[in-house]
């Protein structure tokens, strides 16, 4: 079945830096990659999400790349905000199957 | 509307009870699910169901029985509890028949089993 491998585990940056997350899939017929964020004590949210017919997407500050041939993509925090502070997680979806499954997530702090 | 709605929002059981808890939305979404979130492991996946009568099995299944008898409700049902069943549970349903769209989780339920 799908594996989804996500780094770092934890990422600290100052205020107004760029946050790079990283995750990497294990089958290529996942065709299905959002991003959701979750904000301590509340319940995952979608914050972006990626087709595998397209290679970047961006919504205001953040954007999310993916690279099919070596199986992975990133998520990409611009201008980071405190209000960034939280945990995100990476997903991968095969077109044959529901199944959406998560990577272990990556616990962001922005420092002001 | 509710969206995602979850009972109860914590729970203590002590190894070897049963019990079952409760998940229902009211958005008319085929794909409902069931997730465990534990420390440094993320959410993984117990049971899903894409439609009434329909369920399959996620990555941690073992422990867990599931139902899905009306579009609304899927209850997830622990048999015997162990300790290691202790986790956060989130219910997660979204409108299917694609896999894309997204999820919509319920607040959770805080889970101890002693």
């Amino acid at each position: 079945g799908e594996n989804v491998e996500q780094h770092p585990s934890t990422l600290s940056v100052q205020e107004g830096d760029s946050a790079v997350i990283k995750c990497t899939y294990s089958d290529s017929a996942s065709n299905y990659f959002p991003w959701y964020k979750q904000e301590l004590g509340k319940r995952p949210q979608l914050i972006i999400d990626i087709r595998s017919n397209v290679g970047e997407k961006k919504d205001q500050r953040i954007a999310v790349t993916l690279n099919k041939t070596a199986k992975h993509f990133s998520l990409h925090i611009t201008e980071t905000q405190p209000e960034d502070s939280a945990v995100y997680f990476c997903a991968a979806s095969l077109d044959s199957s529901y199944k959406l499954i998560f990577g272990s997530g990556t616990r962001l702090l922005v420092r002001p | 509307n509710a969206g995602v709605t979850q009972t109860p929002k914590f729970q203590v059981l002590k190894t070897g009870q049963s019990m079952t808890l409760q998940c229902a939305q009211d958005m008319n979404h085929e794909y409902m699910s069931w997730y465990r979130q534990d420390p440094g492991m993320g959410l993984r996946l117990i049971h899903y169901s894409v439609g009434a009568g329909i369920t399959d099995q996620g990555e941690v299944p073992n422990g867990y029985n599931v139902s899905r008898s009306t579009t609304e409700d899927f209850p997830l049902r622990l048999l015997s509890a162990a300790p290691s069943q202790t986790s956060v549970y989130f219910c997660a349903s979204k409108w299917a028949p694609a896999n894309t769209g997204e999820l919509f989780f319920g607040e959770g339920s805080r889970l101890t089993v002693l």
